[in-house]
Formats: C-alpha cells, structure tokens, sequence
C-alpha cells in the first residue's frame, strides 16, 4: 500500500519570502500522480499543483512549484513571495495511474507572519 | 457549473441515528469517493466507485454503506450513528486516473457531522 508521509506538521514564513514544505512517498507503482492541496480555514480542498510521474520536468504555477525527486520518493513544494493568503493547511497526495485511491498525508499548517 | 454538490454543510446526530450524506456531480465522472478527515489524520478513503452499480470499501469503510444508482449521485449512509463518527466529510469525484483528465480531482465544500 501507498504511504505519504509530511514531517513538518507546522512552519511559518515572514510575508515575501519563500517556504518549502516537504512530502516523501512510498510506492512500488511507476506511474502516478502527486497533488499539493491547500485547505484554508474554510475546509475547501483547492489543488495548488500536480505533478505526472513520466515527466521529469518539475510542475510549477505562478509562486508554487516542486521539486519531485522521483529515485527519492520526494515532493516538496516551494511558496515564493509568500502572502497572508497563503496561510492555510497543505496536504501532500498520491494517485495511482491504475487505481482510483488517493492517499494523503497528514499535512502541514503554514502560518505567514506579517 | 455546480462542481461536486454536499448536502448537508452540517449536521448534529444522536448516537444511534442514521442519516445520509448526500453527494452530486454534473461532470459526468465516472469515478466518486468519500473521505473522513479527523484532526492530525489528514483524508481517509471510505467508500468509492468506479461507475454507476459499482463501489468498493476504502480504508475506513465500517459503519457507512454506498451505493451508485445513477452517474451523478453517490450518498454516504450512516446507519447507526456513533462518537466515533464525528468528523469533516468529504465527497470527491474524477474521470477515471487511467485518462488524461483523470489526475484532476474535485472535490465537494465538506459537510460537519457530529454525533453526541
């Protein structure tokens, strides 16, 4: 079975700087999919970013962006220009490319400090 | 569009109750799921299914009951409400992860249960 495992159960960043929150992952499947969810105080679960297993280029979306390390089992994402909108709890998640099972961690809760 | 649609937003139960979570998609997805999500637990699969008349258990399947009449609607049955119950629930859906839209996956606004 799938495992993804957030070390960081809470950071905090000064506002306009940059934060990297990290994700590890366990699989024997070559083909996947890894999501950074955003879950403000609201509950909503808003993707932030994807990333395809096959492809060797790391996703980015305007100030997020990873870095998939895919010998390591590693997802980290990367908040630049930190905002107080960015403060939320950030779930790392795995899909597998057959299966319909998406697994999370446990979390992470970013603060941003004004 | 209205997306994944969850109904109730919030509900309080008496220990021994039972109540549905209601769930609808207009995407036309042919996979839907559910999710707990407990403090310090992250999501945790509970039900899902592939297509209409097929489901399958999750990770914490024991105390709810699914089914998948139709496409578009995939409820969450409690059918004898207990504390341990009390949670954030979450209804998702997606085309299926083997397509190229499959790794997009949406997700309901959560419904609050508590039981007391």
């Amino acid at each position: 079975a799938q495992t993804v495992t957030q070390s960081q159960p809470e950071m905090s960043v000064q506002e306009a700087e940059t934060v990297t929150l990290s994700c590890t992952y366990d699989t024997s499947e070559s083909d996947y999919y890894l999501f950074w969810y955003k879950q403000p105080p609201s509950r909503q679960m808003i993707l932030v970013i994807r990333q395809e297993a096959y492809k060797q280029q790391n996703a980015t979306e305007n100030r997020f962006s990873v870095n998939f390390q895919k010998a390591a089992k590693s997802f980290s994402l990367k908040i630049s220009d930190s905002q107080l909108g960015d403060a939320a709890m950030y779930f790392c998640a795995y899909r597998s490319a057959q299966y319909e099972k998406l697994t999370f961690g446990t979390g992470t809760r970013l603060t941003i400090i004004p | 569009n209205a997306g994944v649609t969850q109904t109730p937003k919030f509900q309080v139960l008496k220990t021994g109750q039972s109540m549905t979570l209601q769930c609808a998609q207009d995407m036309n997805h042919e996979y839907m799921s559910w999710y707990r999500q407990d403090p310090g637990m992250g999501l945790r699969l509970i039900h899902y299914s592939v297509g209409a008349g097929i489901t399958d258990q999750g990770e914490v399947p024991n105390g709810y009951n699914v089914s998948r009449s139709t496409t578009e609607d995939f409820p969450l049955r409690l059918l004898s409400a207990a504390p341990s119950q009390t949670s954030v629930y979450f209804c998702a859906s997606s085309y299926s992860p083997g397509t190229l839209s499959g790794n997009t996956i949406y997700f309901g606004e959560g419904s609050w249960l508590t039981v007391v």
